[in-house]
């Protein structure tokens, strides 16, 4: 079973704190994503990573960074939080590139004060 | 482009009536489309993709290339199946990622 862990469930930052958000993997999965999950909005690509220590912007990556030193850990980084950040983060991990599925991780939902 | 549209924000039903989640898509290209569910206070996860062409939980969707579409039914909904839905899309070729539409809460009522 396909185990994605993330570091925090709730995280509570002030404005222009430096975030670090964990994702952890078990499956040897090459493909690592962080998407930011807000109401009506759905889920948004922030960045993802296809490889150790490669790395591809999403949709949304304005404000963060990612680094992936190692296969199973993709960490995503808020620079200088802003309330506008406030949100619900989910990682995921992909290992199949054929059936394209991915497999969430709990969550975290940040909130920036 | 790539886009998914979920046209409904919230679709409440009481228990025992059919279901239907609507899901429309854009994509030049043959793409494979999924749902995905989440539960209260559960992860996000896959509920079926089009290519399985099964049904799960008693759900099916079909991808209807003419109408651009991939509609999630149900005949009967349970209290259960209340949850928020996702339609996704992925391409076929090269690095894809996955596309999100908006989500449809689904309220079952007793």
């Amino acid at each position: 079973d396909v185990k994605v862990t993330q570091s925090s469930r709730y995280l509570v930052k002030r404005t222009g704190e430096k975030v670090f958000l964990e994702c952890v993997q078990d499956m040897d999965h090459e493909n690592m994503f962080w998407y930011r999950q807000d109401p009506g909005l759905g889920l948004r690509l922030i960045y993802f990573s296809y490889d150790v220590k490669m790395k591809e912007k999403g949709d949304i990556p304005e404000g963060y960074s990612v680094s992936r030193e190692k296969k199973e850990r993709f960490s995503l980084i808020l620079e200088s939080a802003s309330t506008n950040q406030t949100s619900m983060y989910l990682c995921a991990s992909r290992g199949d590139r054929v059936s394209h599925e991915q497999y969430f991780g709990p969550g975290t939902r940040l909130t920036v004060t | 482009a790539q886009r998914v549209t979920q046209p409904e924000k919230l679709l409440s039903v009481f228990k025992g009536a059919p279901v239907e989640l609507k899901c429309n898509y854009s994509y030049s290209g043959s793409p494979e489309l999924f749902w995905y569910v989440q539960y209260s206070r559960q992860r996000l996860q896959l509920l079926l993709r089009h290519i399985s062409r099964e049904s799960i939980k008693g759900f099916t969707a079909d991808l209807n290339k003419g109408e651009t579409s991939f509609h999630l039914k149900k005949p009967f909904a349970q209290e259960e199946d209340s949850a928020m839905y996702y339609c996704a899309l992925s391409g076929t070729t090269g690095f894809q990622k996955l596309v999100f539409g908006t989500g449809t809460r689904l309220l079952v009522s007793p």
